[in-house]
């Protein structure tokens, strides 16, 4: 079975660090990119970050560049979140995601589409005094 | 950032209705559009991808239509269990973007 299970979070104060981690089980972890996405009580989702299958290539919402950084150890099938500087505006449910690609070629240019088509339940963060 | 805007931001129907929900880019995303259905307390569910491709196991009552800014998610007949909020995400740029959401009630 295709899985994935986030752990890590927890209540947090303001400015601390948390680490989040996400197990992935059922396919082959190293094949893929993989995506974390929030969603604060109550709002909608907002992606947050992804990272390529060997590493090399991440982005971030703006956000949280230069406070949370996405990684991955391939060994362990497992995709991390560190984040640091946290806000009160950080809380939220952080879900990880495997992050599906579709090519469609043509006479003359390949397309590549992005979906995220398997997502863990969830680990909630807390950000409060 | 690409901008995604739904609409309407919440919608009553009755089941057995046809529903259509709006996705806007504020930029053409191509067909670099996606679906997502999520239910309270759960996480979301792929429906539809690439604009227009149904996700495997997804019935298929759902559809999706559009290219360039303009997008659509029809319900043909709704469902008991379609009672949710859906989402429309663009993977068009690097840094992904989710519409705020379209959350349908019952009637």
């Amino acid at each position: 079975e295709v899985q994935l299970v986030e752990s890590g979070g927890g209540l947090v104060q303001p400015g601390g660090s948390l680490r989040l981690s996400c197990a992935a089980s059922g396919f082959t972890f190293s094949s893929y990119w993989m995506s974390w996405v929030r969603q604060a009580p109550g709002k909608g989702l907002e992606w947050v970050a992804n990272i390529k299958q060997d590493g090399s290539e991440k982005y971030y919402v703006d956000s949280v560049k230069g406070r949370f950084t996405i990684s991955r150890d391939n060994a362990k099938n497992s995709l991390y979140l560190q984040m640091n500087s946290l806000r009160a505006e950080d809380t939220a449910v952080y879900y990880c995601a495997r992050d599906q690609q579709l090519t469609v070629t043509s006479i003359d240019e390949v397309y590549y589409y992005y979906y995220m088509d398997v997502w863990g339940k969830g680990t909630t963060v807390t950000v409060s005094s | 950032d690409i901008q995604m805007t739904q609409s309407p931001s919440s919608l009553s129907a009755s089941v057995g209705d046809r529903v259509t929900i709006t996705c806007r880019a504020s930029q053409s995303i191509s067909s670099y559009l996606n679906w997502y259905q999520q239910k309270p307390g759960k996480a979301p569910k792929l429906l539809i991808y690439a604009a227009s491709s149904l996700q495997s196991g997804v019935p298929s009552r759902f559809s999706g239509s559009g290219s360039g800014t303009d997008f659509t998610l029809t319900i043909s007949s709704l469902q008991p269990e379609d009672f949710a909020t859906y989402y429309c995400q663009q993977s068009y740029s690097t840094a992904w973007t989710f519409g705020q959401g379209t959350k349908l009630e019952i009637k």
